[in-house]
């Protein structure tokens, strides 16, 4: 089966850095999504990653590893507003979306 | 319009009752998602189409029909209604240019009793 895991929830505090693991079983790999949904609203794109590596992208980095079927997002300079869940989704060999149920991001000032 | 819209912004429907969700883009999209979203679970693909005219069936198709007349619209409908249907739906789209990530619209809440 396919299988996508994050951790439930994270607390973290303003200013500080934190990072998301996500981890994943897939059939097929046709590159792994971040995603951010604050609470009641739709998710929005973060970062997209298909090859191994670091993806930098101001405040928020993402990393890939194939081998390891293993990402990583990183948040710097943590502000109030980043407090969101936070989705890893992979795109298997038929090109849909496999979602994690999503980290729960809470910032404490 | 800009993006994604999706209407109603939330219902309460009685079970046995039909119900049909309207998802509408303006950004020329040739693939549209839908999925719904329950606590603690990912977002699970509900139906999909990957041009107008196609459809096909996602991971939790069941009690749900969708069509695909032309590109703009996306409408997913529940024939008769059960409980176990209450969920937040989101429609989403893709081009097919960059990463082709999704783009998703506001949402529905749905809950049918």
């Amino acid at each position: 089966g396919q299988n996508i895991d994050q951790p439930t929830e994270m607390t973290a505090t303003e200013g500080a850095i934190v990072q998301i693991n996500c981890t994943y079983q897939t059939s097929g790999f046709n590159g792994l999504f971040w995603y951010q949904q604050h609470a009641g609203e739709a998710p929005t794109f973060l970062s997209y990653n298909v090859l191994d590596g670091l993806e930098e992208k101001g405040r928020f980095s993402s990393f890939l590893s194939r081998s390891k079927g293993y990402s990583y997002l990183l948040l710097k300079e943590l502000q109030m507003k980043d407090s969101a869940s936070y989705l890893c989704a992979v795109r298997d060999s038929n090109y849909q979306l496999i979602w994690g149920a999503g980290t729960k991001l809470i910032i404490k000032p | 319009i800009a993006g994604i819209t999706q209407a109603p912004t939330s219902q309460i429907l009685a079970a046995g009752r039909r119900m049909t969700l309207r998802c509408t883009q303006d950004m020329r999209h040739n693939a549209m998602y839908w999925y719904r979203q329950d606590l603690g679970l990912g977002l699970r693909l509900i139906h999909y189409s990957n041009t107008a005219g196609t459809t096909g069936k996602g991971e939790v198709p069941d009690g749900y029909s969708v069509s695909r007349a032309n590109t703009d619209d996306f409408p997913l409908t529940l024939a008769s209604a059960v409980p176990s249907q209450t969920s937040v739906y989101f429609c989403a789209s893709s081009g097919l240019a960059g990463n082709n990530e999704q783009f998703f619209g506001p949402g529905t809440r749905l809950t049918v009793l």
